[in-house]
């Protein structure tokens, strides 16, 4: 069956570090996107991608990067990770056209200490 | 850009009864509103969504409105179980361009007590 998967579940590391969180999906999307969700904020997006090499920064951008060079993947990394970004990482994929239905990963937690 | 709220930010209520969610919207040209539901530890999964050419759509126990004129829309659930417990969020989109980034509300922690 096709599904969306992430890597790693969970990631504890520390200040200063970079990381990279992968995010995999089989059922040859067009759109992908990272959120994080922290309490009291609900889910908000990072960056976003509509197709191999396009890439878009959303509304909580800095300290992260994405590139696409295949459909199925979208790698978030954290260039250098800082206490603020503790979270919850969710990527999510749609098939673009009148598909509008985000079809989200399983998350993964990011700890930063 | 966008920007969506949400209200109320918990909602307890008994087995039985109905539970109504409301959010707002602030770009007039947003025309696509889903709402998800996120179970602890889980990922948010699609419930039900409307589109801006229509009013109200049901789904069994749940049902979506939308007021275009005042920017708003809701959710309503009849009939609660202890199994839609969980925490609902609303999200917004403008689809005419051909992009579909969803703007999200804070979300509504949903309690139905047996």
């Amino acid at each position: 069956d096709a599904e969306i998967t992430q890597s790693p579940r969970h990631k504890i590391t520390e200040t200063g570090r970079q990381v990279t969180l992968a995010c995999h999906q089989t059922w040859n999307h067009n759109n992908m996107f990272w959120y994080r969700q922290d309490l009291g904020h609900g889910l908000r997006l990072i960056h976003y991608s509509y197709g191999v090499q396009d890439t878009n920064k959303g509304e909580v951008s800095d300290g992260y990067s994405v590139s696409r060079s295949n459909t199925e993947d979208l790698p978030l990394t954290l260039e250098s990770a800082a206490s603020s970004q503790t979270s919850v990482y969710f990527c999510a994929s749609s098939g673009g056209g009148s598909s509008y239905e985000q079809y989200f990963g399983p998350g993964t937690r990011l700890t930063v200490t | 850009g966008e920007n969506v709220e949400q209200h109320p930010s918990t909602l307890s209520v008994q087995e039985g009864d109905s539970a109504v969610i409301k959010c707002t919207y602030s770009d007039s040209a947003s025309n696509y509103f889903p709402w998800y539901k996120q179970e602890l530890g889980k990922r948010p999964q699609l419930i039900i969504d409307i589109r801006s050419n229509v009013g109200e759509k049901k789904d069994q126990r749940i049902a979506v409105t939308l007021n275009k004129t005042a920017k708003h829309f809701s959710l309503h659930i009849t009939e609660t179980q202890p199994e839609d417990s969980a925490v609902y969020f609303c999200a917004a989109s403008e689809t005419n361009t051909g992009f579909q980034k969803l703007v999200f509300g804070t979300g509504t922690r949903l309690l139905v007590s047996p």
